[in-house]
């Protein structure tokens, strides 16, 4: 079975200071997607930034990157020049087919001001 | 303003009594979702719709049932056999049922047993 697995239950980071989340999955699939969403205080959850599987290049959305490990399973989320709404449990997420997506147990970011 | 909407907020339900959580969307996707969220854990699917009028049963679907009789609804019920319903409820769609296309989520629903 698929699983995600993030490591750290929570992080916490400076204001306009930069921190990385870290998760890894378990598949012997060779196309897939990764997620990390985004779930604050009001419990919506909004989607960060995407990567296909079968892109080398690192996907970013303005200060957030990722660093896409293929070979050793790792998907890490780089938050940089952090901000006070960033605060919130970020999720890792990968899906392989039309209906079967993992979530990971989440990582509670806090931002110190 | 497009988007998906979940009703009510907060839902209590008594011991033995069935309760129906609502989902709306207004975005033309075809594909709807229902996770189930406990505290410090990630989201587990229940169920999934790709189409109208047809549904299947995700990882945790025995205590709960669905139906899709309209796209831009996807109605979850959560059934006295379901013994442990305490937790946060999330819908989702997708424009379409490949991997590539990303899940937006509604607000959610707590669900509370009295």
């Amino acid at each position: 079975a698929q699983t995600v697995t993030q490591s750290q239950p929570e992080m916490s980071v400076q204001e306009a200071e930069t921190v990385t989340l870290s998760c890894t999955y378990d598949t012997s699939e060779s196309d897939y997607y990764l997620f990390w969403y985004k779930q604050p205080p009001s419990r919506q959850m909004i989607l960060v930034i995407r990567q296909e599987a079968y892109k080398q290049q690192n996907a970013t959305e303005n200060r957030f990157s990722v660093n896409f490990q293929k070979a050793a399973k790792s998907f890490s989320l780089k938050i940089s020049d952090s901000q006070l709404g960033d605060a919130a449990m970020y999720f890792c997420a990968y899906r392989y087919n039309n209906n079967d997506m993992r979530f990971g147990a989440g990582t509670r970011l806090t931002v110190k001001p | 303003d497009g988007g998906i909407t979940q009703s009510p907020k907060y839902l209590f339900r008594k011991e033995g009594q069935n309760v129906t959580l609502s989902c709306e969307q207004n975005l033309n996707h075809d594909a709807m979702y229902w996770y189930r969220q406990d505290p410090g854990q990630g989201l587990r699917l229940i169920y999934y719709s790709q189409i109208v009028n047809d549904f299947q049963k995700g990882d945790i679907a025995e205590g709960y049932s669905v139906s899709r009789e309209k796209k831009e609804s996807f109605p979850l019920t959560v059934t006295s056999a379901q013994k442990n319903p305490t937790a946060f409820y999330l819908c989702a769609s997708s424009i379409g049922e490949g991997t590539r296309e990303t899940q937006y989520f509604g607000p959610g629903t707590r669900l509370l047993v009295l």
